[in-house]
């Protein structure tokens, strides 16, 4: 089965804490694709970040980073001394590329909140 | 650079009746996809075309159906609209990176605001 996990419903925390978002997936396929997106209040959706399975990397844009762990099946996004325009809520998604179909399957959602 | 344009932004409409949206993909991408977000989840895929012809197909109730023009650009037709379709619209585009075994980054339009009265 296909599934992303984002256990964490909502995180409050105080501007320039840092703060982890997690996500756990499920997938057969030996090829597949990671995603995080933002989903401001203003409701679009805006690509963060892409992560192929075979790229084990870990990712650093500016406050942002991501931890890809294939043997825990996890990709972590934390967020270094955020701000109150991180406030969002934040969408991991599955891209099993390799099944044949090409949509996404999104998790849950954390809603992030950074109080200032 | 160029989005994905999606319109209308905002739609009211009354049960029973019909909508239509549409998307019009980043130039030069051949991939569209159409997601569909109630209050509160996580968007749900409907159905995608790739270069005309239908892909893919999710959750996508029969009262509604979807085609890509020749332009690329695609749209959603959505008939006796139900109180529960009231949801936020997502287009997406990419280009299928067929040769990899998968595909670029879907990038997502501003959402088409649907509320069924």
């Amino acid at each position: 089965a296909q599934k992303v996990t984002q256990a964490q419903t909502e995180i409050s925390v105080v501007e320039k804490e840092d703060v982890t978002l997690d996500c756990v997936y499920e997938t057969r396929d030996t090829t597949y694709y990671l995603f995080w997106y933002k989903q401001p209040p203003s409701g679009e959706l805006v690509f963060l970040i892409r992560r192929n399975s075979f790229d084990e990397q870990n990712e650093i844009s500016g406050r942002y980073s991501w931890n890809f762990q294939k043997s825990t099946s996890s990709f972590n996004f934390t967020i270094t001394a955020s701000q109150v325009v991180d406030s969002a809520v934040y969408f991991c998604a599955l891209n099993p590329g390799t099944s044949g179909t090409y949509k996404y399957i999104f998790g849950t959602g954390t809603r992030l909140k950074v109080l200032a | 650079a160029a989005g994905v344009i999606q319109s209308p932004r905002h739609l009211i409409k009354e049960k029973r009746e019909t909508a239509t949206l549409k998307c019009y993909p980043i130039p030069r991408h051949d991939t569209v996809y159409w997601y569909q977000q109630g209050p509160g989840q996580d968007p749900q895929f409907l159905i995608s075309f790739y270069e005309k012809m239908q892909s893919d197909k999710g959750s996508i109730p029969d009262r509604f159906s979807a085609q890509q023009f020749s332009d690329y650009h695609s749209e959603l037709n959505m008939s006796s609209l139900e109180l529960g379709d009231s949801a936020l619209y997502f287009c997406a585009s990419s280009s299928l990176d067929r040769g990899h075994g998968g595909q670029e980054t879907q990038y997502f339009g501003p959402g088409t605001r649907l509320l069924v009265l």
